[in-house]
């Protein structure tokens, strides 16, 4: 009964392709988030959504596209993946105070 | 700009006895949140504990209390009578407490804690 969850756990892709990141919430929270885990860099704000239909730029969003079509759902989207963007993908949810995150997306870019 | 800075890169303690993690942060908010958050071996990221900075009384949370000094702008972490499944990297963040219902949050960039029998 995870309340944030994340699909696929694992990827392989070839650089130049198309990446689909989804995430998916219960909590009904407003709020969701999209970061990336890189060793020496900890965690780094990508895209973030208000609610359904709002998708905003975070500290890193160049290479990268969100989408929340719903209030449970959130997707990034590497339209031509680079070597670049190997990395662990988490996801969370929030009000206005603390987030809670998926199991994250380790996502390789060969 | 707000920056977190958790200056102590690994940390190695006996079982059951109490460890603290120390951070500090910078900001021009007046009013902020500060959190803790646990990172366990598998990956999976946890919230622990929350500060706000309007409040005087230091947060405390099963074993996890923080110790509050707000004109240090420091924020930390301690855990008493630790156990092994402690074992993990512990990341202090904080956000701004806007009058939106929105949080963005800035991370340092963690102590790695190792629980030894």
């Amino acid at each position: 009964e995870a309340a944030v969850t994340q699909s696929p756990r694992n990827k392989v892709a070839v650089t130049g392709g198309k990446v689909t990141l989804s995430c998916n919430q219960t909590n009904n929270h407003n709020n969701m988030y999209w970061y990336r885990q890189d060793t020496g860099h900890g965690l780094r704000l990508i895209h973030y959504s208000y609610g359904a239909g709002s998708t905003e730029k975070g500290d890193i969003p160049d290479g990268y596209k969100a989408s929340r079509p719903s209030q449970e759902n959130f997707s990034l989207i590497l339209e031509l993946a680079t070597p670049s963007q190997t990395s662990v993908y988490f996801c969370a949810s929030g009000g206005d105070a603390e987030q809670f995150f998926g199991p994250g997306t380790r996502l390789t870019v060969l | 700009a707000q920056k977190v800075t958790q200056t102590q890169t690994s940390i190695s303690v006996m079982e059951k006895t109490t460890v603290t993690m120390d951070c500090v942060y910078e900001t021009q908010d007046s009013s902020y949140f500060l959190f803790w958050y646990k990172q366990t071996a598998s990956g999976e990221i946890v919230f622990l504990i929350r500060q706000d900075s309007y409040k005087k009384e230091n947060a405390t949370v099963g074993h996890y209390s923080l110790n509050f000094q707000k004109p240090k702008s420091s924020i930390g972490l301690i855990i008493t009578a630790t156990q092994i499944e402690d074992s993990a990297v512990y990341f202090c963040a904080m956000s701004p407490i806007a009058s939106s219902s929105f949080s963005k949050l800035v991370f340092g960039q963690g102590t790695s804690l190792s629980v030894v029998p």
